[in-house]
């Protein structure tokens, strides 16, 4: 079975200071990690995803995370939060043998940039 | 924008009426799926599609059932709606189901509120 923890409901950081979503998963073989966006009354949009190589991925908006096969851990970051980054962020895995409909979502963590 | 287009974006309906939410792609992907999003509980897959007249079903089928008669379309139909099916739901498209790149990434519609009173 394959699971997805975010432990924090809610993120606060000032405007101009780094942030960090942070996200644990569980799976039996190789994980493919993905991060997603939710402005309000908005679908969810993609930011970016690990399927193997470096550990650190890019992503838009000048998002990042952080692959750590060790702390089972893929935690979102970006070095300067913007106010218009508030929203619900959601961190998704499915186990590298696994169909596409197999994708687990996490509870979903909200940001508030505080100006 | 990922081609996605959900209809109705809003609807209110009685307890016991039948509803039908409609999924229009123009990627031409495979792989149709829905979800419905709720307060606590994140993302749920509710049913998902792998190709015309192909489905299956999520984690939260009861109570649901869907078609696609065409590669664009899948729609959701609740056969008599409850008001615990009041819910956001999302409409998502992914180019495959496996293999390929193998973390086919999956691209959301805008969402369709629906509350059952």
């Amino acid at each position: 079975a394959q699971s997805v923890a975010q432990p924090e409901d809610q993120v606060n950081v000032a405007e101009g200071n780094p942030l960090t979503v942070k996200c644990t998963y569980s799976v039996s073989g190789n994980p493919y990690l993905f991060w997603y966006v939710q402005y309000p009354n908005r679908g969810l949009q993609f930011l970016l995803k690990y399927i193997t190589g470096d550990n650190l991925v890019k992503g838009s908006y000048g998002f990042e995370a952080e692959f750590n096969k060790s702390q089972t851990s893929f935690h979102l970051k970006k070095p300067s939060a913007l106010v218009s980054d508030s929203a619900l962020y959601f961190c998704a895995v499915r186990d590298e043998g696994a169909g596409s409909y197999q994708l687990t979502f996490g509870k979903g963590t909200k940001l508030s940039v505080i100006p | 924008d990922a081609g996605i287009t959900q209809s109705p974006r809003h609807k209110v309906t009685e307890t016991g009426t039948p509803v039908t939410l409609r999924c229009h792609q123009t990627e031409n992907h495979r792989y149709m799926y829905w979800y419905r999003q709720d307060p606590g509980h994140g993302l749920r897959l509710i049913h998902y599609s792998y190709g015309v007249k192909d489905t299956d079903k999520g984690e939260v089928s009861d109570g649901y059932s869907v078609s696609r008669s065409k590669t664009e379309d899948f729609l959701l139909t609740l056969e008599s709606a409850t008001s615990s099916q009041t819910s956001v739901y999302f409409c998502a498209i992914s180019p495959q189901g496996t293999g390929g790149l193998g973390g086919n990434t999956i691209y959301f519609g805008e969402g369709s509120w629906l509350t059952v009173v």
